[in-house]
């Protein structure tokens, strides 16, 4: 079966430096790769997807993904974090007849 | 901007009650989803739809059901409802593509705590 991985429960960084939330998936002909992001007491909004083409996707509020085929990776990233990106951030796959699985959720949080 | 409502965002309910979860979504789509999530093992796919009155189970079915009996309402139903059922609630929805490329968007959430 399909499945995603996000190998960090918590990533922590500082206000102004570059974030990466990792995700590796699981391998299949062409993966349709997405990312959400979820802030407390809400539900997942999403932020970006690779379906094909170039590696580096760009997405919602400055978010950018590497697709890395070699690696079966799919990391998110942004070169300056913020305070108000603090939230649980989900990686997902979609696995066929229109349905996502989805990771298991990091949370990351930004400090002043 | 695509809406999906979930009219109920907290509910109490004993064990044995029975349970609706209603959702609305405002744009069109094809596929309707709810979605269970819990700390540490993210979402799982109960239930979705591809049209209405069809269903297919998902990864964790057992104890839910659900109905759509029309396009835009898919609801989820605790039949009769256990304390290990307490959870927070995602519906979803999305177009249907045979690329399966499509994003799904989800609504604000229902928590249910079974007592």
């Amino acid at each position: 079966a399909q499945s995603v991985a996000q190998p960090e429960d918590q990533v922590n960084v500082a206000e102004g430096n570059p974030l990466t939330v990792k995700c590796t998936y699981s391998v299949s002909g062409n993966p349709y790769l997405f990312w959400y992001v979820q802030y407390p007491n809400r539900g997942l909004q999403f932020l970006l997807k690779y379906i094909t083409g170039d590696n580096l996707v760009k997405g919602s509020y400055g978010f950018e993904a590497e697709f890395n085929k070699s690696q079966t990776s799919f990391h998110l990233k942004k070169p300056s974090a913020l305070v108000s990106d603090s939230a649980l951030y989900f990686c997902a796959q979609n696995t066929g007849f229109q349905k996502l699985v989805f990771g298991t959720g990091t949370r990351l949080l930004v400090s002043p | 901007d695509v809406k999906v409502t979930q009219s109920s965002r907290y509910l109490v309910k004993r064990t044995g009650e029975k349970v609706f979860l209603e959702c609305v979504q405002d744009m069109d789509h094809e596929n309707m989803f709810w979605y269970r999530q819990d700390p540490g093992l993210g979402l799982r796919l109960i239930y979705f739809s591809y049209d209405v009155k069809m269903k297919e189970k998902g990864d964790i079915p057992e104890g839910y059901s659900v109905s759509r009996e029309k396009k835009e309402r898919f609801s989820l139903i605790l039949e009769s409802a256990s304390t290990n059922q307490t959870s927070m609630y995602l519906c979803a929805s999305s177009l249907f593509s045979g690329t399966h490329g499509m994003a799904i968007y989800f609504g604000e959430g229902s928590w249910l705590t079974v007592v």
